[in-house]
């Protein structure tokens, strides 16, 4: 069972910067691509982001494309989200999530990170 | 962009009663592949997303068989046959035949 742990969250006034993390545990971290997935409060869910199992290739939804930066390192198991020039609209409870090519989908999400976009 | 509109937005059942929600996409789902890129997910209060079906009608692990999926092209439905206490949530459904990913809006399931 794959485990993943958000990490990162917090309150940042617009125009700076914060780095999400997200931890995961097991083997299976390094075989499948992984994405970033958004809900701002009271709101359904956005798609942010994927990198592919090898950090080669990276796709934005255009309303973070030029300020977030999605990045992994598979020998920590640990995916990031390096998000600048932070908007109000920005805030979100911040979700990693895992693709799986057996179901094609996200098949495993973590808790999730609140960010709070505000002065 | 491909936009999934789902109805209805809200649904009260009672327990043992069954379920349908619908979710239509701008474009049809079907790749060249064969398979039809389109999910289901439920998030309870204060939880994550979990998934509970893929390409249309593939119960995930673990999914009790009251969940059913199906479909084609641009428009699926999604069946629970006896609503359950614990089936309380929102219900969302995904494409990713084509960045980015696009969710419906949410449709959510209280019980009466």
């Amino acid at each position: 069972q794959v485990q993943l742990v958000e990490s990162g969250g917090g309150v940042v006034q617009p125009g700076r910067s914060l780095r999400l993390s997200c931890a995961a545990s097991g083997s299976t971290f390094r075989r499948y691509a992984m994405h970033w997935v958004r809900q701002a409060p009271g709101k359904g869910l956005e798609w942010v982001a994927v990198i592919s199992y090898d950090g080669s290739n990276r796709n934005y939804a255009d309303s973070v494309k030029g300020r977030f930066t999605i990045s992994r390192d598979n020998s920590k198991n640990t995916l990031y989200l390096q998000m600048n020039s932070l908007r109000v609209e920005d805030t979100a409870v911040y979700f990693c999530a895992q693709y799986s090519s057996v179901w094609t989908a996200l098949g495993y999400w973590g808790q999730g990170t609140l960010v709070t976009v505000s002065s | 962009d491909v936009v999934v509109t789902q109805t209805p937005l809200s649904l009260s059942v009672t327990p043992g009663q069954p379920a349908a929600i619908s979710c239509k996409s701008s474009q049809s789902l079907l790749h060249s592949d064969g398979k039809t890129y389109l999910y289901w997910y439920l998030q309870k209060p204060g939880q994550s997303p979990q998934l509970l079906i893929y390409e249309v009608s593939n119960r995930f692990s673990g999914v009790p068989h009251r969940f059913s999926g199906s479909g084609s092209g641009t428009d699926f439905t999604l069946k629970i046959s006896r609503v359950e206490p614990e089936d309380v949530g929102v219900y969302y459904c995904m494409q990713s035949i084509q960045l980015p990913w696009t969710f419906g809006q949410g449709t959510k399931v209280e019980i009466k």
